[in-house]
């Protein structure tokens, strides 16, 4: 199994360009997420799945669009991207059953210049 | 807002001696607590995990919970330069479909 698995692992936006971060299961979690991480500073939770078809927002979901059509994909789209986004953004996934812990992609390293 | 803090460190330890990690959180009704290592530049990985209060031990590591103290932490015995990374503590308020809220971590190095 890949586990989870993020594309790209690093790219470089110009200020008001847009991309989407995509992020693959193949475990069959219902559950997902997407976090970002700023240096020294723990996760931020900008959306989050429990299922195809139903999204949520996280602490900080401003700038960001999230769509959840299959169980295995959740991509996370940034539009008009700002120096304020760039981050190293990690998608996670967990079973059902609250008593799980997560499984992280990778990541994905993004500056916005 | 629901809030898990830890102190960030850096903590030093010497090789073969006990670390001790800590993490507070706010929300009392909080149930499902996980230790996360994360060396740098790479993704989180999971570590422990403990619902109870008491201890949990696995290998070299233990986990204390004290729910009336809203206090967890982590113990690593016989510290090898190989933990030195940054340790995150992650608390879920219920179970089922509440997102785990993380602290900032505490960076760990062992001085071999």
């Amino acid at each position: 199994n890949a586990g989870v698995t993020q594309t790209p692992k690093f790219r470089i936006l110009k200020i008001g360009q847009s991309m989407t971060l995509q992020c693959t299961q193949d475990m069959n979690h219902n559950y997902m997420y997407w976090y970002r991480q700023d240096p020294g500073m723990g996760l931020k939770l900008i959306y989050y799945s429990v299922g195809a078809g139903i999204t949520d927002k996280g602490e900080v979901p401003n700038g960001y669009n999230v769509s959840r059509s299959t169980t295995e994909d959740f991509p996370l789209r940034l539009e008009l991207a700002a120096p304020s986004q760039t981050s190293v953004y990690f998608c996670a996934s967990r079973p059902g059953g609250g008593d799980r812990g997560y499984t992280f992609g990778s990541g994905t390293r993004l500056t916005v210049v | 807002q629901k809030e898990v803090e830890q102190n960030s460190g850096p903590l030093s330890v010497p090789e073969g001696a006990i670390a001790s990690l800590n993490c507070t959180y706010s929300d009392r009704g909080s149930q499902s607590f996980f230790w996360y290592r994360q060396y740098s530049g790479k993704s989180p990985e999971l570590i422990m995990s403990i619902y109870s209060n008491g201890d949990k031990e696995d290998g070299r590591f233990t986990a204390q919970l004290n729910k009336a103290s809203q206090y967890v932490s982590l113990l690593i015995r016989d510290s090898q330069p190989s933990d030195s990374a940054t340790y995150l503590c992650a608390v879920t308020a219920e179970s089922g479909n509440t997102p785990l809220v993380f602290g900032k971590g505490t960076r760990l190095s062992v001085i071999a």
